[in-house]
This record gives C-alpha cells, structure tokens and sequence, in this order.
C-alpha cells in the first residue's frame, strides 16, 4: 500500500490561492489518488481523484507530475468555510479489495484566516 | 435522496455492553464500509461489504461484527463495549470504479460513542 506524507497543518488567508501536496513515493502504477474534505464533526467528503496529469472540477485542481510520486491539491480563492482538513488517499479503485484499502492518514489541517 | 443515515447520533455505554450502530442508505450503493475516528486521527477501516451477503475485515476488525441482509442496511456491532472502543464511528457507501469512472464514497453523519 503506498504510504502518503501531507503537511500536518497549513494558514492561509481569504482570496488566496491554496496548494496542498501530498508525497507518495511508492505508489503503484494501477493506483489512483483521491482527495477527501471534512468539515469538524462531519463525515469526510469527496473533493477530487485522478491518474495523471491534471483533473480539474468546479471545487479544485489536482496536478499529478509525470513521476507520480506527488500530487498537489489546488483550492482556488478559498475562503473561511474552506476551513477543514484535507485527505489525501492512494489505492487502486479498480479492484474491489483495492477499493477498500485506502488508508486515510491524519490530513492536512487548513486554516483559512479572514 | 437521504444519503447515508447512521442512528444513534450520541451513545453512551457501560464497559462489556453491546449494541448496534445502525447505517442505512438509499442510493442503491454496492459497496458499504465503517470506519472509526479517534480524536486528532485518521479514519481506520474496520469492515466493508460489497454487496449483500458478502462481508469482509478491514484495518481494525477486532471487537466488532457486521452483516449485510440487504443492500440498503449494514449494521454495526459491538460485542462487548471497551473503553477503547470510544471514538466516533463513520458509515459509507459507493458504487464501483466500473459504475462511475471514481471510487467515491459518500458519508454519513458520524455516530459519537464514549464507554465508560
């Protein structure tokens, strides 16, 4: 299983541009990489997953280089109810015991500031 | 759509009780786990279902028993409560990577237990 190293915690303020990067030396060439959201006292939700490359949605941007030994979650213009700790997971969803071997490590505590 | 419910919402037990932490879900998900949440922690997997009647162990699996008779429901049991066991419990639910192209999996609410 590919271990994931995150910065345990991040400030930023309103407006400003947020990047969180996630480390994944080991991950293996079938494995996906999935960033989750939780609010305090709130179930984690989905925010992005992707391969390679770049993935963008309405919430985010996730940069994957072409090594795949790190990833990078972009929030843009975030604000203070972006406040939450982020997730970053590595697994290979296509199987199903892979799907289920996503481990969640202690996230990345981001404090947005007014 | 109510998503994913879990009752209790708040438990307290005595040390050596048992109960059921109930999940439900009505989006015809396949795939149903329970994860646990320890203060300041991640989340650690203690079963999963991938379907009815089928059932397996995650990370942390001791000390707990599930079933799944039906796709909506995935009951969680404490055997013999333990201060250890204090934490609050997530249940989840998705469909499979060849369903929707993602792994997405969609939370409840949490359910809080302290043992005593």
């Amino acid at each position: 299983l590919a271990k994931t190293t995150q910065p345990i915690s991040m400030d930023s303020y309103e407006g400003q541009e947020v990047n969180i990067t996630c480390s994944h030396n080991n991950i293996a060439t079938n494995d996906y990489i999935t960033w989750y959201q939780q609010f305090p006292s709130q179930g984690p939700r989905f925010i992005i997953q992707g391969y390679k490359t770049k993935v963008t949605n309405e919430v985010a941007s996730l940069f994957i280089p072409a090594d795949r030994k790190s990833s990078t979650l972009s929030l843009p213009r975030v604000s203070l109810s972006d406040t939450a700790v982020y997730y970053c997971l590595v697994g290979d969803m296509r199987s199903l015991s892979g799907t289920y071997k996503y481990i969640f490590g202690t996230g990345t505590r981001l404090k947005v500031l007014a | 759509n109510a998503g994913v419910t879990q009752t209790p919402k708040f438990q307290v037990l005595k040390t050596g009780q048992s109960m059921t932490l109930q999940c439900a879900q009505d989006m015809n998900h396949e795939y149903m786990s329970w994860y646990r949440q320890d203060p300041g922690m991640g989340l650690r997997l203690i079963h999963y279902s991938v379907g009815a009647g089928i059932t397996d162990q995650g990370e942390v699996p001791n000390g707990y028993n599930v079933s799944r008779s039906t796709t909506e429901d995935f009951p969680l049991r404490l055997l013999s409560a333990a201060p250890s066991q204090t934490s609050v419990y997530f249940c989840a639910s998705s469909l499979s990577y060849l369903q929707t192209g993602t792994n997405e999996q969609y939370f409840g609410p949490g359910t809080r237990l302290t043992v005593t």
